[in-house]
């Protein structure tokens, strides 16, 4: 059973740019969840979502940020118009129902230039 | 509202020797309490995690942490630290309430040395 993936691993952007992070859960997952982790700080939840819906999105900054988990294909969190304060690690992670522990990807690490 | 402390940023301990990471939580109702490690440039493991239960959970690698309600704390403990302990330590909270997200700390860097 693969874990959860995120591509890139990498993305580097200029300021202005769009930044499209894609999650795929482990398989049976329908729960979604999106971290940021900002240089020398610890993870900030950003928003959880079920399968065609946003559950919870009280982390997420109000504007430029928006995340989806359609029926198929992965999670998707943009990005709009990047700024250096974006630079971050952003880490997805996923659970099979609504439950307790959740299974982190590798991260996409974002670098805005 | 919920929060987490992890009051040591760093700790530098030698190979085989006992370490403590402290963790400390505030939350006015019942959390599920969680260790997560991580390695540089990787994601996060699950280390171990306590939901309800014997308040001494155990992972397969040796750590050990306690849970304990009344001074609000879940210290993760090694009896015998290995170089390729060296990581960066997460301690996290999550309520059912409140969708699981979880909670974490600022992180506390282990660095084992030789």
């Amino acid at each position: 059973n693969a874990g959860v993936m995120q591509n890139p691993r990498h993305l580097v952007r200029r300021r202005g740019q769009e930044a499209r992070l894609r999650c795929s859960p482990m398989k049976g997952h329908s729960h979604v969840y999106w971290y940021r982790q900002l240089p020398e700080e610890g993870l900030k939840f950003m928003v959880y979502l079920q399968k065609e819906n946003i559950i919870d999105e009280s982390g997420m900054p109000k504007e430029r940020f928006s995340a989806e988990f359609p029926k198929e294909g992965p999670s998707i969190l943009r990005i709009q118009q990047v700024v250096r304060g974006d630079s971050a690690a952003y880490f997805c992670a996923s659970s099979p129902i609504k439950e307790e522990t959740q299974y982190f990807g590798p991260g996409t690490r974002l670098l805005v230039l | 509202a919920q929060s987490v402390t992890q009051l040591d940023s760093q700790v530098p301990v030698f190979e085989e020797a006992p370490v403590e990471l402290r963790c400390n939580y505030s939350s006015s109702v019942s959390v599920y309490l969680f260790w997560y490690v991580q390695y540089p440039n990787q994601g996060l493991q699950l280390l171990l995690k306590y939901l309800s239960g014997s308040t001494l959970v155990e992972s397969i690698n040796g750590f050990e942490a306690e849970f304990n309600k009344s001074q609000t704390s879940f210290h993760l403990r090694k009896p015998s630290v290995h170089i390729s302990d060296t990581a960066e330590y997460f301690c996290a909270v999550s309520r059912e309430d409140s969708s699981y997200k979880l909670i974490f700390g600022s992180g506390t860097r282990l660095l084992v040395r030789p």
